[in-house]
């Protein structure tokens, strides 16, 4: 079974500092990777996913990811935090097999993002 | 375009008593996929629907079952509530048909809370 696994369950940042939040995951063959945020109160909002090509994603509000098959991993990124980014990022994956994929996302833990003026 | 609705938002039931969660998806949208979310467990797949069809179930008890309409509407109903199933459930909509790649749209939950 996939499994998906997110490192630091809270990760504190200055406005203007680095964003990483790490992810990797657990299947021989790569799934199809992607991030979502969620905002107290609300619902996930897809950051961006990677499912095939390009291994440099970019998504919504200045965040990229970088898939890296050799490491099992796709780390989250974002140059500058703003003081908006605070909120709870999910890491989940999608199965390359049509018959166990159907609308399944298998989510990471979480990590809380905060951001310090 | 409306995004996916959940109704009700905030539900408060005793246990045993059953209930029902409403999900309208994205107009357009055939697959619609239930989740729930607690902070023991995080975010756990319990099943999707496409075409009134269910494609995929989670590892949940039979007590969890769900239905799609042809209108793509879709509910999820728990039977005999235990505490443990104080939760917020999502439901999230796509496309459809080509499974792993769809993007999902959430909605804003359901948080049902067990007394």
């Amino acid at each position: 079974a996939q499994s998906v696994t997110q490192l630091g369950s809270h990760v504190s940042v200055s406005e203007g500092a680095l964003v990483l939040l790490r992810c990797n995951y657990s299947s021989s063959v790569p799934p199809y990777l992607f991030w979502y945020v969620q905002y107290p109160n609300q619902g996930l909002q897809l950051l961006l996913k990677y499912t095939t090509g390009a291994t440099l994603v970019k998504g919504i509000n200045g965040f990229e990811a970088e898939f890296k098959k050799s490491e099992t991993s796709f780390h989250l990124t974002k140059p500058s935090a703003h003081m908006s980014d605070a909120a709870e990022y999910f890491c989940a994956v999608s199965d390359r097999d049509g018959g166990t994929s159907y609308g399944k996302l298998t989510f990471g833990q979480g990590t809380i993002l905060t951001v310090h003026p | 375009k409306a995004g996916v609705t959940q109704t009700p938002r905030y539900l408060i039931k005793t246990r045993g008593q059953q209930v029902t969660l409403s999900c309208s998806p994205i107009s357009g949208h055939r697959s619609v996929s239930w989740y729930q979310q607690t902070p023991g467990q995080g975010l756990q797949f319990l099943f999707e629907y496409f075409s009134e069809t269910q494609r995929n179930k989670g590892n949940f008890p039979g007590r969890f079952s769900g239905r799609q309409f042809s209108n793509s509407r879709s509910e999820m109903n728990v039977s005999t509530l235990e505490l443990g199933d104080s939760a917020l459930y999502l439901c999230a909509s796509s496309l459809g048909p080509t499974g792993g790649t769809d993007i999902q749209y959430f909605g804003a939950g359901t948080r049902l809370s067990v007394l």
